[in-house]
């Protein structure tokens, strides 16, 4: 599997923007770029996946790098309840490539009252 | 769409003893997933089903790990003869493939003593 490289931990104000990054230097043309999140004592949670171009959707956006290497969710005004690990995942569309989703250490955001 | 459930949610057993835990997926959710998470880790694959045929297994999930899937709907995993080294949150998931998001349930959290 790809791997992808993020930040350990992150702070913001609450209300602010949040822009997390993801290297993902080794990613294949099949590879779509996927973001979960993780909040205390709950399971993962889907926030938003992308291919080439940018997307958004009611809970943040993902802005993809031209070259693919690299990418960033942004969260567009950070709330309390947005406090989480953020997981950034490659997954390989093809179907003999299996069906996994392989975590890595992602990144703990804090965000301040 | 009531979300994916697991039982119990916690389980505390000593070493030598065999526990099984259970997954309740998304109704009509066509593939299932267990995943293990330890502390400060993110989640790792273990197995994966496509209603009831286990299609993959991960090289963590030992000859004292077993898991069916019997009827397509609800999973179980099986540790026989726990070890410490299986105190971890057991997190399952499920999807609609071909679509890609998983779900994820709240985890069984296992400590063995």
């Amino acid at each position: 599997d790809a791997k992808t490289t993020q930040p350990n931990s992150m702070e913001s104000n609450e209300e602010e923007p949040v822009h997390l990054p993801c290297n993902h230097s080794t990613i294949s043309g099949t590879d779509y770029i996927h973001w979960y999140r993780q909040l205390p004592s709950q399971g993962p949670e889907y926030v938003i996946h992308g291919l080439t171009s940018n997307v958004n959707n009611r809970m943040a956006s993902l802005a993809i790098a031209e070259d693919r290497k690299s990418s960033t969710l942004i969260l567009h005004r950070a709330t309390l309840r947005d406090a989480a690990v953020y997981y950034c995942i490659l997954r390989d569309v093809r179907e003999t490539s299996g069906s996994r989703l392989t975590f890595g250490e992602g990144t703990q955001l804090t965000v301040n009252p | 769409d009531t979300g994916v459930s697991q039982d119990p949610r916690h389980k505390i057993t000593k070493r030598g003893q065999n526990v099984t835990f259970r997954c309740d997926p998304i109704s009509e959710h066509n593939r299932l997933y267990w995943y293990r998470q330890t502390l400060g880790q993110g989640p790792e694959f273990l197995t994966y089903f496509q209603n009831e045929a286990q299609l993959e297994k991960s090289r963590l999930l030992s000859d004292r790990f077993s898991a069916e899937r019997p009827k397509g709907s609800f999973s179980t995993l099986e540790i026989q003869r726990t070890e410490q080294g299986d105190s971890a949150m057991y997190l399952c998931a499920s999807s609609l493939w071909p679509r890609e998001t998983q779900y994820f349930g709240p985890g069984t959290r296992l400590l063995v003593l």
